[in-house]
């Protein structure tokens, strides 16, 4: 099974508006942390932002926020206030402790229009 | 810049050949990790290392080896080359073994293309 399904293999949004990139996990292990990395066209992985499997609150970083819905195994990213250089790929992926690996999906590509 | 580095940036190379790709992690992070990046595949873990041990295998082929070293710098081997290797070989640092908490740091990447 998918250990982590990102279901948008490509997204369009409106300069300046807000837009929300999906993401399912599927995990037995109790402790796990779940990350978004974006990558450009030029390659480069950054890191955007992270979650822990036992944190209460919603991570933010920026304009960046993960939407955590811990019971239906969601840990959607989402983007406010779009720019026109948040266009990229976007991925997400699950680190499990006992795995002791990461497991990424498949991206999404965010396309911001002007 | 995330302080990880790796060499070459772009390698092409042909079918049988072995190549070595190389990378040095960020100044106090132990673990190393290796990705492979290709279409049809997407991103792969590969292997893991901490301070010199081998702490995770993922998809990593039995052609493929690693190793890092006491300066913890890490070298992915890559032997007898098939066209399906070709794809962009990521190295990522972080501080801690576990590293559920802590984020990975990506280097630029290595684009392997096997002739």
């Amino acid at each position: 099974a998918q250990k982590i399904t990102q279901t948008q293999p490509g997204m369009f949004v409106q300069e300046k508006e807000a837009v929300t990139l999906d993401c399912t996990y599927d995990t037995s292990d109790p402790s796990y942390g779940l990350f978004w990395y974006k990558q450009p066209s030029s390659g480069e992985m950054i890191f955007l932002i992270y979650q822990g499997s036992y944190d209460q609150q919603n991570a933010t970083e920026g304009r960046y926020s993960l939407n955590f819905q811990k019971a239906r195994k969601s840990a959607n990213l989402v983007i406010s206030a779009s720019q026109l250089g948040d266009s990229a790929m976007y991925f997400c992926a699950m680190r499990e402790e006992a795995a002791g690996k990461s497991t990424f999906g498949d991206g999404t590509t965010l396309t911001v229009k002007p | 810049d995330s302080g990880v580095t790796q060499t070459p940036k772009h390698l092409i190379t042909a079918t049988g050949q072995r190549v070595t790709l190389r990378c040095s992690p960020r100044s106090g992070d132990l673990s190393v990790y290796w990705y492979q990046q290709s279409l049809d595949q997407g991103l792969q873990f590969l292997i893991q290392y901490y301070n010199g041990e081998e702490r995770a295998k993922g998809n990593i082929l039995e052609r493929f080896s690693a190793q890092q070293f006491p300066d913890l710098h890490s070298e992915l081997n890559l032997s007898s080359l098939e066209l399906g290797d070709s794809a962009l070989y990521f190295c990522a640092s972080s501080v801690a073994k576990g590293d559920i908490h802590n984020e990975q740091f990506f280097g630029p990447g290595t684009r392997l293309t096997v002739l």
